[in-house]
C-alpha cells in the first residue's frame, strides 16, 4: 500500500513565522503535491513536483515555496505566516503521468493566531 | 476555464439502498475522472479512476460510469452502510499535464 506522512497532523503558529510542512512518501513517485483544503472551495494546488529539485507552481503559490531534495521528501514553506493560510494543507503523490491517481497523507491542519 | 461540479447538498439514504452521486464536467472530456472518499480531518482516499473511453467501472459495492455526452460521471454505492457516510470528491486529469481539478464533494449519510 501507498503511504503519505505528514509530519504534523496539527500545527499552531504566530503571524510572521516561518512555517515548514513535510511530506514523506515510500512508493518511489515521481510527482507530489501540496494543496490546501478550504470550506466551500475545494482543494487548490499550490505546488507540484515532478521530480527531484524539479518544481511547478499551482494555482495559489503567492506565499508559499517549497523544496524537493529527495526523491520521497516534498517540503511546504510558508516564508511568513498569516492567518489567511489557516487551513487543511493536504500532500500528495502520483505514480508517472498515466495512472492518473493520487495518494493523500493525513494531511495538516494549521491555524496561524 | 474547467470546473467539476459536485451537488454541494449533502444526500441522505437508507441503509441498503443504493446511493448515486454526481459529477458533471464543463468544456473538455477529461482523459481520468477519479472518485475520492474523504473522513472528517483527513485526507481523501482514492476509490476509483475511469478513463474517458470507458463506459463503466467496477469495484466491490462501488460503480463508476462516464457519459462523454453529458458531461457527467456518476457513483454509485450499493447496498449501502452507515459506514460509508463521508464526504466524495470527483476529480479529473488529462493526459500530458500534471494539473487535477477537484469537486468541492458531496457529503453522504447513510441512515441505519
Amino acid at each position: 500500500d501507498v503511504k503519505v506522512t505528514q509530519s504534523s497532523r496539527y500545527l499552531v503558529k504566530r503571524t510572521g513565522e516561518k512555517v515548514f510542512l513535510e511530506c514523506v512518501q515510500d512508493m518511489d513517485h515521481e510527482n507530489m503535491f501540496w494543496y490546501r483544503q478550504d470550506p466551500g472551495l475545494g482543494l487548490r494546488l499550490i505546488y507540484f513536483s515532478y521530480d527531484v529539485k524539479m518544481k511547478e507552481k499551482g494555482d495559489i503559490p503567492e506565499g508559499y515555496s517549497v523544496s524537493r531534495e529527495k526523491k520521497e521528501r516534498f517540503s511546504l514553506i510558508l516564508e511568513s505566516a498569516s492567518t489567511n493560510q489557516t487551513s487543511m494543507y493536504l500532500c500528495a503523490s502520483s505514480p508517472p503521468e498515466g495512472s492518473g491517481e493520487q495518494y493523500f497523507g493525513p494531511g495538516t491542519r494549521l491555524t496561524v493566531t | 476555464s474547467q470546473k467539476i461540479e459536485q451537488n454541494s447538498e449533502a444526500l441522505n439514504i437508507q441503509e441498503g439502498k443504493t446511493a448515486t452521486l454526481t459529477c458533471n464536467y464543463t468544456n473538455y472530456s477529461p482523459a481520468y475522472l477519479q472518485w475520492y472518499r474523504q473522513d472528517p480531518g483527513r485526507g481523501p482516499v482514492f476509490l476509483l479512476l475511469i478513463r474517458e473511453n470507458e463506459k463503466e467501472k467496477r469495484k466491490e459495492r462501488l460503480k463508476v460510469t462516464f457519459d462523454t455526452t453529458l458531461k457527467q460521471s456518476l457513483f454509485h454505492i450499493t447496498a449501502s452502510q452507515p459506514a460509508d457516510s463521508a464526504t466524495y470528491l470527483c476529480a479529473q486529469s488529462a493526459s500530458g499535464t500534471y494539473k487535477y481539478i477537484f469537486g468541492t464533494g458531496t457529503r453522504l449519510k447513510v441512515l441505519a
